[in-house]
């Protein structure tokens, strides 16, 4: 079965430093999200990509965060400048399209610990 | 108000018993829901979409009252791999991102 895959599965790095997160999405989705999980709280919607560009963000991503799909197989999140509060888990997920009936897949999520 | 509301938990529950799962939701354009099932330090995966007419899938039985802003999910004959997070989520609609509850916390004892 096709998933949705995420690299590093856990990264560690010191505040103001940056952070790529990557993620290897199902080979036939076009629709491209980050979340991410504060320990101990709700998992939280980031950014949704189509087309090679962000179709909608929450107040969550700000000017610290970017996405990319630098080849037609990786879709990147960058923190810029790594706070701690960013300690998260952070998953990605794709879709086949966007409607209610396309099932998002999540991929393992990459923890991300900042010192 | 939270977007999307749900009793934390823990459900502790005997092997075989009936459970059931409330939740509620604050933004009525909401257009598609869902129970995602999370274990610890696990990704989400999608337990069941839910209708307006109601849907089951196996032991599990899922409803939805658009006008009171609710979703159920009951869980007949538990199992003890049925113990796990359930996450009530939400979605507007087009290319918007998923809204989650915080979960409800099961488990399963033998």
């Amino acid at each position: 079965e096709p998933e949705v895959t995420q690299t590093p599965s856990h990264q560690v790095t010191q505040m103001g430093q940056e952070v790529i997160l990557r993620c290897v999405p199902i080979s036939n989705h076009l629709y491209f999200y980050w979340y991410r999980q504060i320990l101990g709280q709700k998992v939280e919607f980031l950014v949704s990509f189509y087309n090679n560009e962000i179709s909608e963000k929450s107040e969550i991503f700000d000017d610290q965060f970017s996405v990319e799909r630098p080849d037609g197989s990786n879709f990147t999140l960058k923190i810029r400048s790594t706070k701690l509060e960013d300690s998260a888990m952070y998953f990605c997920a794709s879709s086949e399209g966007q409607g209610g009936i396309y099932e998002q897949y999540f991929g393992p999520g990459t923890r991300l610990t900042v010192t | 108000r939270k977007e999307v509301e749900q009793d934390p938990g823990p459900f502790n529950v005997p092997e075989g018993a009936t459970v059931a799962f409330n939740c509620t939701y604050s933004n009525s354009a909401s257009q598609s829901f869902f129970w995602y099932r999370q274990d610890c330090r696990k990704e989400p995966k999608l337990l069941m979409s839910v209708y307006s007419s109601g849907n089951e899938d196996g032991r599990f039985t899922a409803q939805l009252n658009r006008a009171s802003q609710y979703i159920s999910l009951l869980i007949r004959d538990s199992k003890l791999s049925d113990s796990a997070t359930y996450l009530c989520v939400v979605k507007r609609g087009g290319a918007d991102g998923l809204t989650f509850g915080k979960g409800t916390h099961l488990i399963i004892q033998p």
